[in-house]
């Protein structure tokens, strides 16, 4: 069965400290997405990846980094976290025709 | 350019009413697909609907179709005979696949709560 799963699930942060959030998939999937969920924004897109080695720009990635060292693994990268990144981050993939998208669980950051 | 027009909004049903959501996009891309995803409370995001343009088909999925104006751009979701399992988050998406590149864009949502 097609999975993606984030971790961590939870996460607090202080201002200024570095956050990584973690996604691995196990469809073989080619695309993986970043998103963030915010009331009234919907989901928006972060950074998203076309293999393992691409990182591409998506709508709102100031403040962001993303790393895809593998097929698998995609990880969002907060090298100094703010309040305002205080979110929900959904980690998607998707295969090449993306006929479906397959989303991990969300991870609720809250940066104090 | 905001390319999935869903305006984000809260609203409330009764049990067993019917209720439709309303979706327009925008593309200029050949091949696209179009989604409504439900976001459970748990955190999961749920395809409940997928629709291709290229078909006639229109999709449905137990309790869940769509009403699909391609001309319009305009895609609804409607859900018959509501449940209180049925509260949540439903966001509509759109992937295109354009020259170079291919992406997911998602509209704002609405948030329903269905009343027993």
């Amino acid at each position: 069965e097609a999975a993606v799963t984030q971790s961590p699930r939870n996460k607090v942060a202080v201002t200024g400290g570095k956050v990584t959030l973690s996604c691995n998939q196990t469809n073989n999937h080619n695309n993986m997405y970043w998103y963030r969920q915010d009331t009234g924004h919907g989901l928006r897109l972060i950074h998203y990846s076309y293999g393992a080695g691409s990182t591409e720009k998506g709508d709102i990635p100031d403040g962001y980094k993303a790393s895809r060292p593998s097929q698998e693994n995609f990880s969002l990268i907060l090298e100094l976290a703010t309040p305002s990144q205080t979110s929900v981050y959904f980690c998607a993939s998707g295969g090449t025709a993306n006929t479906e998208v397959f989303f991990g669980k969300g991870t609720r950051l809250t940066v104090v | 350019a905001q390319k999935v027009i869903q305006v984000w909004s809260t609203t409330s049903r009764q049990e067993g009413e019917k209720l439709t959501l309303d979706c327009s996009y925008k593309t200029s891309q050949v091949l696209y697909h179009l989604f409504w995803y439900k976001h459970l409370l748990s955190g999961e995001m749920v395809l409940l609907i997928r629709q291709m343009p290229s078909t006639i088909a229109i999709e449905r999925s137990g309790r869940y179709s769509v009403v699909f104006q391609k001309s319009r751009k305009s895609i609804s979701l409607v859900i018959s005979t509501l449940q209180p399992d049925d509260s949540g988050k439903y966001f509509c998406a759109l992937w295109e696949l354009g020259t170079g590149y291919q992406n997911f864009y998602f509209g704002k949502g609405t948030s329903l709560t269905v009343i027993p």
